[in-house]
């Protein structure tokens, strides 16, 4: 198993713009969690979604968006971008809703511009 | 407010001297509490958690509720373990929640 695959590495947007960040768990886990860490910070929780359902939100505005698709991957949107969205995304799965252990991506690197 | 501090954003400490990284929470449930690890050029890990009790690498954690700590400790520093430490908390309950401090960069200095 490849451990958790996030797509794409990198990507540059301009302010305005919507960006679509995508992840695949690991085989037979079934939650996923998106994170945003600016340079110099820990990992800032976004959502956290089991079974294709949004268990856990954290203090992001409606410009983020997130779903989990049946073979549990997941995809995070973002609308509207600023300048201060521009950070490593990190996605992290895990089996069960309570993440106990959780095994995280490598990460997207977002800047935008 | 839910909250993890790490007050030390450096660390240095030789090789074969003891380490501890300190980890403060607020929360008013009751916790559950995590060291995750990132190594140069890798992923961020899970090192241990609190409900496990166990040593992984030699680091051990013990959370404190009376002081709301979990810091983490090893009595020998390896020059292997430099690398960026974070603490985390996961809500028990209401909604899911996980909050990470700010992290602690480990230096072991040969």
């Amino acid at each position: 198993d490849a451990g958790v695959t996030q797509s794409p590495t990198h990507l540059i947007k301009t302010r305005g713009q919507q960006v679509t960040l995508r992840c695949s768990p690991i085989s037979g886990h079934k939650s996923v969690s998106w994170y945003q860490q600016v340079l110099g910070q820990g990992p800032q929780f976004i959502f956290q979604y089991y079974e294709k359902e949004e268990r856990g939100r954290g203090n992001f505005p409606d410009r983020f968006s997130a779903r989990q698709f049946p073979n549990y991957s997941s995809e995070l949107n973002v609308n509207a971008l600023l300048l201060g969205d521009s950070a490593l995304y990190l996605c992290a799965s895990s089996l069960g809703q309570r993440a106990y252990e959780q095994y995280f991506g490598p990460g997207t690197r977002l800047t935008v511009t | 407010a839910q909250r993890v501090t790490q007050p030390e954003k450096l660390l240095s400490v030789f090789k074969g001297a003891p380490v501890e990284l300190k980890c403060n929470y607020s929360y008013s449930g009751s916790p559950e509490l995590f060291w995750y690890v990132q190594y140069s050029r890798q992923r961020l890990q899970l090192l241990l958690r609190h409900i496990s009790r166990e040593s992984i690498k030699g680091f051990t954690a013990d959370l404190n509720k009376g002081e709301t700590s979990f810091h983490l400790k090893k009595p020998f520093a390896q020059e292997e373990d430099s690398a960026m430490y974070y603490c985390a908390l996961s809500l028990t309950s209401g909604t899911y929640k996980y909050i990470f401090g700010t992290g602690t960069r480990l230096k072991v200095l040969a």
